[in-house]
């Protein structure tokens, strides 16, 4: 199993370009997230999706879109680029552990710069 | 006040020594609680989880949760250089469940 994986590893863009982040994962999760990572600032939820279908966001959702397109993949849209867009973004997929704990697993992450 | 805390560091510690690491979270209701290991340029990894009060140990690392002071820490034993990494505390969104929060880090650096 490749576990999750993202495309591109890394990408420059110029402030108002658009572009497409891609995720997928192998196995057979029903809720995916993309998160974006600032130094000193961990892990911020952008928008995640419980199931195949449906899309929700989190805590820094402005900037961004998302398709969850079937239950593999969620991709992760920057319709017009800003510099402060700059970060390493992480796409994840979760599984149950056990009761109610969910372990979330995450893909390389793509490093994005916006100049 | 931020909903998941955790000191930056870097908290520096001799190998073979103890290393605690702590996080304080503000949502009450929370259940589940994390600690993903994060390598410099690396994905976090999950490396441990807890969710009722007391410890929970998993060879050199150990859990401890207290719900009511609102306080998750993990102790790594025999500190290895190996262990330096960042060491995200995360923690569930009440009513959410497959929501995490996470706190900006912890980095250890163990020094042989």
């Amino acid at each position: 199993n490749a576990g999750v994986t993202q495309t591109p590893k890394f990408q420059v863009l110029k402030t108002g370009q658009s572009m497409t982040l891609q995720c997928a994962q192998d196995m057979n999760h029903n809720s995916m997230y993309w998160y974006r990572q600032d130094p000193g600032m961990g892990l911020r939820l952008i928008y995640y999706s419980a199931s195949e279908g449906t899309t929700d966001k989190g805590e820094v959702p402005n900037g961004y879109n998302v398709s969850r397109l079937n239950k593999r993949e969620f991709s992760l849209r920057l319709e017009s680029a800003a510099p402060s867009q700059t970060s390493v973004y992480f796409c994840a997929s979760s599984d149950l552990i056990t009761g109610h704990t969910y372990e979330q697993y995450f893909g390389p992450g793509t490093r994005l710069t916006v100049t | 006040q931020k909903e998941v805390e955790q000191n930056s560091g870097p908290l520096s510690v001799p190998e073979g020594a103890i290393a605690s690491l702590n996080c304080t979270y503000s949502d009450r209701g929370s259940q589940s609680f994390f600690w993903y290991r994060q390598y410099s340029g690396k994905s976090p990894e999950l490396i441990m989880f807890i969710y009722s009060n007391g410890d929970k140990e998993d060879g050199r690392f150990t859990a401890q949760l207290n719900k009511a002071s609102q306080y998750v820490s993990l102790l790594i034993r025999d500190s290895q250089p190996s262990d330096s990494a960042t060491y995200l505390c995360a923690v569930n969104k009440s009513g959410g469940y497959n929501k995490l929060i996470f706190g900006a880090g912890t980095r250890l650096a163990v020094h042989p």
